[in-house]
């Protein structure tokens, strides 16, 4: 069955710390890749997304992900976290021909000033 | 260009009743899928129109059914509302629905509370 995992269910960090969410996905054939962000509040905010080509594709506000086939992965990271980036984070994946997208539990970052 | 847009933002019903969701894509985009947010299932996928026909549809019973017209506006219908109908309803809409490098872009949810 096409699944999502995402590994850690709440993050707290200090800011300045480095980030690294984890992401990986039980999916047959071709995927696109989406790290989504829901701010407090808000609605969900396409951070980045990898269709094909260069495996490490940036994003919005500082964040990247590396597409790594072989394991399956698509991990999100940035060098140095901000306050302002306290928020719930979500992994989607879909078939590449298709919009039926299916999204990890979501991790909630806390970012403590 | 204006984001995608969801009426009503809250909604209260009891059990048994219906409700009827609304959704405006992004001018010019031509698929809308539909989302329910819950905090014990996260994100699940409900179904997406394109050109007013469903395409995809995910695994929720008859109950949730949805449409599209030829604007590209959504509805989504829920009958016979149960208390684990309680969500975050999301739409997002995206220009070709297709797959491929189409991305789709989330509006900010109706918030229904079955009691």
């Amino acid at each position: 069955a096409q699944s999502v995992s995402q590994h850690n269910h709440h993050v707290i960090l200090s800011e300045a710390a480095s980030l690294e969410l984890g992401c990986n996905y039980s999916y047959g054939g071709t995927v696109n890749l989406f790290w989504y962000v829901q701010y407090p509040g808000q609605h969900l905010q396409l951070l980045l997304k990898y269709f094909s080509g260069d495996p490490l594709v940036k994003g919005i506000k500082g964040f990247e992900a590396e597409f790594i086939k072989s394991k399956f992965s698509f991990n999100l990271r940035k060098p140095s976290v901000q306050w302002s980036d306290t928020a719930e984070y979500f992994c989607a994946v879909r078939h590449y021909n298709n919009n039926d997208m299916r999204f990890g539990a979501g991790t909630r970052l806390t970012v403590k000033p | 260009k204006a984001g995608v847009t969801q009426t009503p933002r809250y909604l209260i019903k009891t059990r048994g009743q219906q409700v009827t969701l609304s959704c405006s894509p992004i001018s010019g985009h031509r698929s809308v899928s539909w989302y329910q947010q819950t905090p014990g299932q996260g994100l699940q996928f409900l179904f997406e129109y394109f050109s007013e026909t469903q395409r995809n549809k995910g695994n929720f019973p008859g109950r949730f059914s949805g449409r599209q017209f030829s604007n590209s506006r959504s509805e989504m219908n829920v009958s016979t509302l149960e208390l684990g109908d309680s969500a975050l309803y999301l739409c997002a809409s995206s220009p070709r629905g297709a797959g491929g490098t189409d991305t789709q872009y989330f509006g900010p949810g109706t918030r229904l509370t079955v009691l």
